[in-house]
């Protein structure tokens, strides 16, 4: 099993680029997030989905959009990349019931100039 | 509102000492916990968690964690500390009714030779 999939694993944008991360995840979990870290400050909730079609807002949701058009994918997007947003994102997924822990991607660095 | 605090943003022990690693939280409703485990340039993985079944939960590599309601802890724990242990550790929190974790700021374990 793959479990949470992440690409790209690394991108240099510029300020004002846009591009998108892609999260998949093969385990048919109803819930996904996107998280970004920085140092000394954990992780932060950018957005997530509690299913298929839907996106909720998080903590930290400024300059980001989500989508979710099928249950294992959850897509992240940056429209106007600014340097505030150099990070290491990941993405995770958990089980339907709510105890249930998260299975975390890898992470994809992303660094605007 | 619901938060999680770390004690030590780094912590260092001698190989074969005793680990403890300091997570308080506050919830006003009963919070389930969880530590993770992130090994460099990789996603956080699960290390044990709490659920509102037994207090000491024991996890993976020798670790365990003790929910104390009293004290609104839940401090990680291991006997003796192995080299393989140096990582960055982070407690979590959700409740039922939510679908948000909430992440401390994490610990940086460094094992000394």
């Amino acid at each position: 099993n793959a479990g949470v999939t992440q690409t790209p694993k690394f991108r240099v944008l510029k300020t004002g680029q846009s591009m998108t991360l892609l999260c998949a995840q093969d385990m048919n979990h109803e819930y996904m997030y996107w998280y970004r870290q920085d140092p000394g400050m954990g992780l932060r909730l950018i957005h997530y989905s509690v299913g298929e079609g839907t996106t909720a807002k998080g903590e930290v949701p400024d300059g980001y959009n989500v989508s979710r058009l099928k249950k294992q994918n959850f897509l992240l997007g940056l429209e106007s990349a600014a340097p505030s947003q150099t990070s290491v994102y990941f993405c995770a997924s958990s089980y339907l019931e709510r105890t249930g822990e998260l299975f975390f991607g890898e992470g994809s660095r992303l660094t605007v100039l | 509102a619901q938060s999680v605090t770390q004690l030590g943003s780094h912590v260092s022990v001698s190989e074969g000492a005793l680990v403890l690693l300091r997570c308080n939280y506050s919830s006003s409703v009963p919070p389930y916990l969880f530590w993770y485990v992130q090994y460099p340039n990789q996603g956080l993985q699960l290390l044990l968690k709490y659920t509102s079944a037994a207090t000491l939960v024991k996890g993976i590599n020798g670790f365990e964690a003790e929910f104390k309601k009293s004290e609104t802890s839940f401090h990680l724990t291991k006997p003796s500390a192995h080299m393989s242990d140096a990582a960055e550790y982070f407690c979590a929190a959700t409740t039922s009714g939510t679908y948000k974790y909430i992440f401390g700021t994490g610990t940086r374990l460094k094992v000394l030779a």
